[in-house]
């Protein structure tokens, strides 16, 4: 199976911030990682799939890249509604595995 | 606007049985995959069970595999998930959650809450 190791787990970050969220996959799965974003109490959304093209209608500042087997989700500029939590997949192979979860707090 | 509705969840006691329901709208549901997804309280996204488009293909994960069953009704725009042999450790909120046609999930449900005690 593939494991998605994610970090950070918590991130403190103010408005107006850029941060990076990462995640490393234990083997190869090309460009087939997804990014969620979940707020509390809500089910998770779509944000970003194939590494980096965006959903329809999710904001531009966020952005999504790949080195090798490390994969990088971007928000340039924190919004007030960017503080969540975000989840990276892995859809190269089954079982489908997630990364742990980056908690993206007000600092 | 795609919309994907669960029902089914509730308290159960150990070593009972669920079956949880999903219900698709907004969308020609005979033509995707779909997926659960559970969330035990406080904690990440583990994927459970994927079923294709016309449920020839099934796929589990080895924490449910033999105890979860997953099914679909194209024609009623339904998913099914049977549960059977639920422990405490199965208490979770449950999503239902449609895969691409390049197989990310990229629509979910509300989900459904699953309480496992006695």
């Amino acid at each position: 199976d593939i494991q998605m190791t994610q970090s950070p787990s918590t991130l403190s970050a103010s408005v107006g911030d850029s941060v990076t969220i990462t995640c490393r996959a234990s083997g190869d799965i090309g460009a087939w990682v997804a990014w969620h974003q979940q707020k509390p109490g809500e089910a998770p959304n779509l944000l970003i799939y194939k590494v980096s093209l965006l959903k329809s209608g999710v904001p531009s500042r966020f952005s999504g890249s790949k080195s090798g087997t490390e994969f990088t989700l971007t928000i340039s500029g924190l919004q007030p509604d960017d503080f969540a939590t975000y989840y990276c997949q892995q859809y190269d192979t089954y079982p489908l595995t997630f990364g742990g979860g980056t908690k993206v707090e007000i600092k | 606007e795609v919309r994907l509705v669960e029902s089914g969840g509730g308290l159960v006691q150990p070593g009972g049985s669920l079956r949880l329901s999903c219900v698709g709208s907004g969308f020609d549901f005979s033509f995707y995959g779909l997926n659960w997804v559970r969330q035990a309280p406080g904690k990440g996204l583990e994927w459970l069970s994927f079923i294709s488009d016309r449920g020839d293909t099934i796929h589990y994960a080895d924490s449910v595999k033999g105890r979860f069953t997953v099914s679909r009704d194209n024609a009623g725009n339904s998913l099914f998930l049977h549960l059977s042999g639920l422990r405490v450790d199965d208490t979770a909120n449950y999503y239902c959650a449609r895969t691409s046609s390049w197989h990310y999930v990229d629509n979910w449900g509300l989900g459904a809450q699953v309480t496992v005690s006695s």
